[in-house]
C-alpha cells in the first residue's frame, strides 16, 4: 500500500472545480507535498511543488494546500485537457530513501 | 532536460543498463533519481544518487536493493541504472528525474522527468 493515500478517481464537468486529497501518516507529517500530472503514455510533469507553488507555465487554475498529514490539489474551471492522472509525492522519515508517492488519481472531465 | 536510453527486452535473470543524460543545468550539482511505472500502475521510486557535494551517496528502494546499482559520471552529465537479476515484476517504464538540490530533503521535488525507457522482462 502506498504511504500516501489518494482516491482512485474523481470526476467533474467542464467549468466545475474538483479537489484531490492526499493523506499521509505520522512519518510524513510536516514535510512538503508535491503534485505531478501525467497524461497516458507520457512522463509525469511537476504541477505543484512545496505544497502550493506553481512552476512557470502551470495555469493558476491549479492550486495546492497542506494541513497536518493531509494535502489537497484543487483544479478550478475544469477543462477537457485536464483529464489525466495526478500523483502526490512527499518525504517519509521512516523509510530508507524517504521518497514516497500516492497511488494516483484518475481525473475524468 | 533529461533523456533516458537503453531500454529493451530481457529474459528473467538477465541484465540491462539504462542511461540518463542531463542538459541545460549544472548536472554535477543535483541529485538524480530513478523511478518506474509498471503497466497500468502508479509511480514507484527506485533509487537516488546525491551530488558529490553530498558524498555521491545512494539510496535504493527495498524492492531493488542488491540487484540494481546507480552511478553517475558528472564529466559526461550522465546517470546510469545498472539492473541485474531482473525479474518479471521489474517490467515497467523507467524514468529518471533531476532532484531539487544536491540531496533529498523533506521539501524536495523532482523536475524535469525524462520521456521514459521501457524495460520488458520476459522469456
Amino acid at each position: 500500500q502506498p504511504t500516501l493515500t489518494q482516491p482512485p478517481s474523481v470526476s467533474g464537468a467542464p467549468g466545475q472545480m474538483v479537489t484531490i486529497s492526499c493523506t499521509g501518516r505520522y512519518s510524513t507529517a510536516g514535510y512538503d507535498i508535491h503534485w505531478y500530472q501525467q497524461f497516458p503514455g507520457t512522463a509525469p510533469k511537476l504541477l505543484i511543488y512545496g505544497n502550493n507553488n506553481r512552476p512557470s507555465g502551470v495555469p493558476d487554475r491549479f492550486s495546492g494546500s497542506r494541513s497536518g498529514t493531509s494535502a489537497s490539489l484543487a483544479i478550478s474551471g475544469l477543462q477537457a485537457e485536464d483529464e489525466a492522472d495526478y500523483y502526490c509525492q512527499s518525504y517519509d522519515n521512516s523509510l530508507s530513501g524517504h521518497v514516497v508517492f500516492g497511488g494516483g488519481t484518475k481525473l475524468t472531465v | 532536460q533529461v533523456v533516458e536510453s537503453g531500454g529493451g527486452l530481457v529474459q528473467p535473470g538477465g541484465s540491462l543498463r539504462l542511461s540518463c543524460a542531463g542538459s541545460g543545468f549544472p548536472f554535477g550539482r543535483y541529485a538524480m533519481s530513478w523511478f518506474r511505472q509498471a503497466p497500468g500502475k502508479g509511480l514507484e521510486w527506485v533509487g537516488l544518487i546525491r551530488s558529490e557535494d553530498y558524498g555521491g551517496t545512494i539510496d535504493y528502494a527495498a524492492s531493488v536493493t542488491g540487484r540494481f546499482t546507480i552511478s553517475r559520471d558528472d564529466s559526461k552529465s550522465i546517470a546510469t541504472l545498472q539492473m541485474n537479476r531482473l525479474e518479471t515484476d521489474d517490467t515497467a517504464v523507467y524514468y529518471c528525474a533531476k532532484g531539487a538540490g544536491g540531496t533529498y530533503r523533506g521539501f524536495s521535488w523532482f523536475d524535469p522527468w525524462g520521456q521514459g525507457a521501457l524495460v520488458t522482462v520476459s522469456s
